[in-house]
């Protein structure tokens, strides 16, 4: 099955700085993944849909100037925190696009980030 | 509105005993897929099962099976002969074609499973 990595797997910053989360495809193409979000004892909340060669498309209330989505590649995309505070301490996590013609929807093992 | 509901926010099963957790969707794409995952405190997200709209027959997987009843928008998770490991979240999600093929995700059910 398709093999989804995550990097870092945890991470604590100073309020402020800035994190960047990698999300790698391992054995296929990604031409969409999908990012995750999921505070404690919630269920997971989609971020944004990030597109190969071009601009994510980021879900309703979700600030794309402070979630910078990258898919430079077909097996990296990437999630950077800017200017992260307190709040924004959550598990992220991402999967592998959706594609209606496979039964099957694989998920990074997750980022747990936590801003002091 | 939410699209997925689980009803159960949390649910004690006896070891060896089956379970049934529910869920039910909101959809008007005829063309849909229906998943459980369990997540463990890990947080790793599991898959255990899928669900086509158009499966004529419900989906099983070792001792997951998905009691899927369209009509009634339901999609519950059976798990047979219940372990100590099975304790964890599940989640039920499900992806619409019309959506781009996003997967959204219910508020889920805490699974405990007593020796």
């Amino acid at each position: 099955g398709a093999v989804v990595s995550q990097h870092p797997s945890r991470v604590i910053c100073k309020s402020g700085t800035s994190v960047k989360i990698e999300c790698r495809s391992l054995d296929f193409q990604a031409t969409t993944m999908f990012w995750y979000r999921q505070f404690p004892k919630q269920s997971l909340m989609l971020m944004a849909t990030s597109n190969e060669g071009s601009k994510a498309t980021y879900e309703q209330g979700v600030e794309k100037d402070k979630f910078l989505i990258n898919h430079a590649s077909l097996t990296l995309s990437t999630l950077t925190v800017t200017s992260a505070h307190p709040e924004d301490s959550s598990f992220y996590i991402c999967s592998q696009g959706g594609d209606s013609s496979v039964e099957t929807q694989y998920f990074g093992p997750g980022t747990r980030l936590l801003v002091l | 509105a939410q699209k997925i509901t689980q009803t159960q926010p949390g649910m004690f099963v006896q070891e060896k005993e089956a379970v049934t957790l529910d869920c039910t969707y909101d959809t008007s794409d005829p063309s849909y897929g229906l998943f459980w995952y369990k997540q463990p405190s890990s947080g790793e997200m599991i898959f255990l099962i899928y669900q086509g709209s158009y499966d004529q027959q419900n989906a099983t997987e070792g001792r997951y099976s998905l009691n899927f009843q369209k009509a009634r928008k339901s999609a519950n998770l059976v798990i047979s002969a219940s372990q100590l490991g099975d304790s964890a979240m599940y989640f039920c999600a499900m992806r619409e074609v019309s959506s781009y093929d996003k997967v959204i995700f219910g508020p889920g059910t805490s699974l405990s499973v007593i020796p």
